[in-house]
């Protein structure tokens, strides 16, 4: 968990506008990245996932950027809706005998209608 | 519903009780994974099962007691808390601690020590 940090803990946007989540880490060791949302009351759901031989996966509204170089993750949310409010965490496996996700602290993404 | 389900949604006990904190997942996966989650923190991982086998324990205090039956079942007993230890506690599991996959999560259990 220590190694996996994100650098706003909260992002205030307006419905319509894109959002950019962005994920800090440090152990080079890792190769697979996960993004999750959690909603209030709920538990970590599974957004998006890129693996380190990548650099760009797209999903439904979603982007996720890798850059091994600086080791920097961002979630790119288009159109961003007012459901998208939620916590948002990036979770690393780093490479090895266990694959054991650890997460960063998460940023508090705020939809203003 | 991710397929993980924790009971209690929420709990509240005393420093001297003993409780038990359920997760169940039919999802075929073979790890299962407590974590807590307090305000202003990342989440923490508490315990990995691997096989019904602990294959990670992060210096968690033996206040908290894991137990896994089997596959599809993870408990955490909880005896003699302490306030700090009041937060959300969460169950995931995975396919294998050896795969990149992701771990899906139940809805967690709020636990407040008083």
């Amino acid at each position: 968990g220590e190694s996996v940090g994100l650098h706003l803990p909260t992002l205030s946007v307006q419905e319509g506008d894109n959002s950019i989540i962005n994920c800090a880490y440090s152990n080079s060791a890792s190769d697979y990245f996960i993004w999750y949302k959690q909603e209030s009351g709920k538990g970590p759901q599974f957004i998006i996932d890129i693996r380190s031989n990548m650099d760009k996966r797209q999903g439904q509204r979603v982007t996720v950027l890798l850059n091994k170089t600086v080791k920097h993750l961002s979630l790119q949310i288009a159109a961003t809706q007012p459901g998208d409010s939620a916590v948002y965490f990036c979770a690393e496996r780093v490479a090895g005998g266990s694959y054991i996700p650890t997460f960063g602290r998460g940023t508090s993404l705020i939809v203003h209608p | 519903e991710t397929g993980v389900t924790q009971t209690p949604r929420h709990l509240v006990m005393g420093m001297t009780n003993k409780k038990s904190l359920k997760c169940e997942q039919h999802l075929g996966h073979n790890a299962m994974y407590w974590y807590k989650q307090s305000a202003k923190k990342p989440l923490e991982l508490m315990f990995v099962y691997s096989l019904e086998e602990r294959v990670e324990n992060n210096s968690v205090p033996s206040r908290f007691s894991p137990e896994c039956p089997n596959s599809s079942h993870l408990f955490l007993h909880l005896h003699t808390l302490q306030p700090e230890d009041s937060a959300l506690y969460l169950c995931a599991s995975s396919q294998a601690t050896n795969l990149n996959t992701e771990a899906f999560f139940g809805q967690g259990t709020r636990l407040t020590v008083v």
